[in-house]
């Protein structure tokens, strides 16, 4: 069946470092949802992507999806400890959503 | 709009006991997810509902869980007996479209089972 990976599993930087994650599918996906989840929180919708090759940003934060809609990263420019948690990417099967592994980001001040 | 509500926000409970967890979705949201988040499984689909119908329970684990939604307003995930396997945080979400601007989750049941 389809899976979401994602890497590294978790990141430790350093408070002004960047960081990227990286999601990959086993399947082409339609689009591919982005989620932060606080330590003890809920995720939380960031944002889709629909297009192939699709770039988009929110603040510090560039989402991309792959040309052959089977990758997308995400990277934060200049961590901030705000940006502690950990980032999900979801794909659709139906009008269900596989959520990947995960990836963990520690930001040391 | 106070978001999907789930209760209890923790319940710790003997084995072989019944648990029932709760969650109001968004007024509207016509679609329900349930999800199980573990640190080794991660966040699973356990099922998810449209307009009140279970569409895909493929996710649920074992004949000892059950969900419903005998409303717009309001669906239950039912644990019986309950395992300590089971123990992990269950979201409730819900959606106007999934495909559109995704899910929003509520703030989880941490269930812990003895």
């Amino acid at each position: 069946g389809q899976q979401v990976m994602q890497i590294p599993q978790y990141q430790h930087v350093q408070e002004g470092e960047d960081f990227t994650t990286y999601c990959n599918s086993s399947t082409t996906l339609s689009n591919i949802q982005w989620y932060k989840q606080r330590p003890g929180g809920h995720p939380v919708f960031l944002i889709q992507l629909v297009k192939s090759g699709e770039v988009k940003k929110q603040k510090r934060l560039t989402f991309q999806f792959g040309e052959a809609k089977k990758n997308s990263s995400l990277h934060i420019t200049a961590t901030q400890t705000t940006d502690v948690g950990t980032y999900f990417c979801a794909g659709p099967r139906a009008y269900k959503y596989i959520f990947g592994t995960g990836t963990r980001l520690k930001v040391l001040a | 709009d106070a978001g999907v509500i789930q209760s209890p926000r923790h319940e710790v409970t003997e084995m072989g006991q019944e648990v029932t967890l709760r969650c109001k979705p968004i007024s509207g949201h016509d679609y329900l997810f349930w999800y199980r988040q573990t640190m080794m499984r991660g966040l699973e689909l356990l099922i998810y509902f449209n307009n009140n119908v279970p569409i895909d329970d493929s996710g649920m684990p074992e004949d000892r869980f059950s969900a419903k939604m005998p409303n717009a307003s309001f669906s239950t995930l039912k644990i019986q007996p309950s395992e300590p396997r089971d123990s992990a945080v269950y979201f409730c979400a819900s959606s106007l479209n999934p495909l559109y601007g995704g899910y929003t989750f509520g703030s989880g049941t941490r269930l812990t089972v003895v």
